[in-house]
């Protein structure tokens, strides 16, 4: 079955590690998004990618970074620089950058101790 | 970035009620998304809209994209179970050319009283 898978479910982080999540999607889709998640507040914008090797930054870009390398793949790398790391992660993928129809993977639950 | 105004923030309703809540905004949107997150997952889509005025069914949802573009209203009829989770609206301001940011809502949560 087609989908995007995050990996892993649960991290644990100690403060100043850099830590990277995973993003796959066998979807054949163009378009992938991470978003950030805290409790009480809708889904924020950190990175999106429109195509292999080409990547934007969302409204809370700082203390992130991202690569595009290949089609299916999107990871994000959470930096020592980013000061409230705790979170839920989603990433998303979609066909193409006009269809807002996305589809989510299951997150990823960042905890820094 | 711009976020949405959902209400309420959460509700506790009893199995077989109805559930109405709705998302507002200060500026025009063009097209109005209803999502479903249940815990430890990621949201789902359930209605699309995409028209003002529109009207849209998904089973026992209804949706609306407001007439002044502003709001959005999800109905859930006869609630069940199963309809527990965080419903996000999210939409989207400008003219779909693929290149403008969807901005979500800040969340309904949705508790069923057994």
């Amino acid at each position: 079955d087609g989908g995007i898978t995050q990996s892993p479910k649960y991290l644990f982080r100690k403060e100043g590690q850099n830590v990277t999540l995973s993003c796959e999607q066998n979807l054949n889709h163009d378009a992938m998004y991470w978003y950030r998640q805290d409790p009480g507040q809708g889904l924020r914008l950190i990175y999106y990618s429109q195509i292999v090797n080409d990547f934007q930054k969302g409204d809370i870009a700082e203390g992130y970074s991202v690569s595009r390398e290949k089609k299916e793949s999107f990871p994000l790398t959470v930096t020592s620089a980013q000061k409230n790391p705790t979170a839920f992660y989603l990433c998303a993928s979609t066909v193409d950058r006009t269809n807002y129809g996305y589809t989510f993977g299951s997150g990823t639950r960042l905890t820094v101790v | 970035g711009q976020q949405l105004n959902q209400s309420p923030q959460s509700m506790f309703i009893q199995e077989g009620e109805d559930v109405s809540m709705n998302c507002t905004s200060s500026s025009i949107f063009n097209t109005w998304l209803w999502y479903k997150q249940e815990p430890g997952e990621g949201p789902v889509l359930l209605i699309a809209l995409y028209k003002a005025g529109e009207l849209t069914s998904n089973g026992r949802l209804t949706a609306q994209f407001g007439i002044t573009r502003k709001d959005s209203f999800l109905n859930i009829s006869a609630s069940i179970p199963s309809d527990v989770g965080i419903y996000f609206c999210a939409g989207l301001p400008g003219p779909n050319f693929g290149n403008e940011k969807l901005t979500f809502g800040t969340g309904t949560r949705l508790t069923i009283i057994p």
